[in-house]
């Protein structure tokens, strides 16, 4: 079955620090990675994604890194703000699945003052 | 405004009654989905659909059916056979163009079961 890991299950980080959340994959058919973000009561909202042709893509203070040989990818938020706190679920989808999505179980941050 | 509705935000359901979940969308996406979210459990897939009058099987479907008559409508219908509905339901959709995976996800429908 196609399964994403991910992990830590709850993370907390100092205003100003450094989060960072992994994931690991088995199927090597998968071609997308996307990172979304969830806030309570919401739905989530992507917030990076990337392809296994490059191995980092950055976007403002989010990174994703991608290791395609050791089948991880790990999301990094570069000086952590109390509004980051929020559920981070990574994603992964095949181009044969139709863009059907197998999400990781979620990391909820959460970001002290 | 293009994006994805949801109705209602608050869903309060007596054992044995059906209930069903309305998810729009005017954002012209051929693809829909539906997702249940349970705390440590992430989001699991229940039905999708890729073009209209179609629709396949996700993860966890059993208790659950939908329909997919008009482009922008994928109502999902909890039925008395979903042993533990009691959850937050996501729709979601996303675009068929080539290269284009994001999925847009609605703000969520809270099922309560009493």
């Amino acid at each position: 079955q196609q399964q994403v890991k991910q992990s830590p299950q709850s993370l907390i980080v100092q205003k100003g620090g450094i989060s960072i959340i992994n994931c690991a994959y088995e199927n090597t058919a998968f071609d997308y990675f996307p990172w979304y973000q969830q806030f309570p009561g919401k739905g989530p909202a992507l917030l990076i994604a990337i392809r296994p042709d490059v191995s980092e893509k950055k976007e403002g203070r989010f990174t994703i890194s991608f290791n395609k040989s050791a089948k991880q990818f790990s999301l990094h938020i570069m000086d952590s703000q109390p509004g980051d706190s929020a559920t981070y679920f990574c994603a992964a989808s095949t181009k044969s699945s139709g863009d059907k999505l197998t999400f990781g179980t979620g990391t909820r941050l959460a970001v002290r003052p | 405004d293009g994006g994805i509705t949801q109705s209602p935000k608050y869903l309060f359901r007596k054992e044995g009654q059906n209930v069903t979940l309305s998810c729009e969308q005017n954002l012209n996406h051929d693809a829909m989905y539906w997702y249940r979210q349970d705390p440590g459990q992430g989001l699991r897939l229940i039905y999708y659909s890729q073009i209209v009058n179609d629709f396949q099987k996700g993860d966890i479907a059993e208790g659950y059916s939908v329909s997919r008559e008009k482009k922008e409508s994928f109502p999902l219908t909890v039925t008395s056979a979903q042993k533990n509905p009691t959850a937050f339901y996501l729709c979601a959709s996303s675009s068929s163009v080539a290269g284009l995976n994001e999925q847009f996800f609605g703000p969520g429908t809270r099922l309560t079961v009493l």
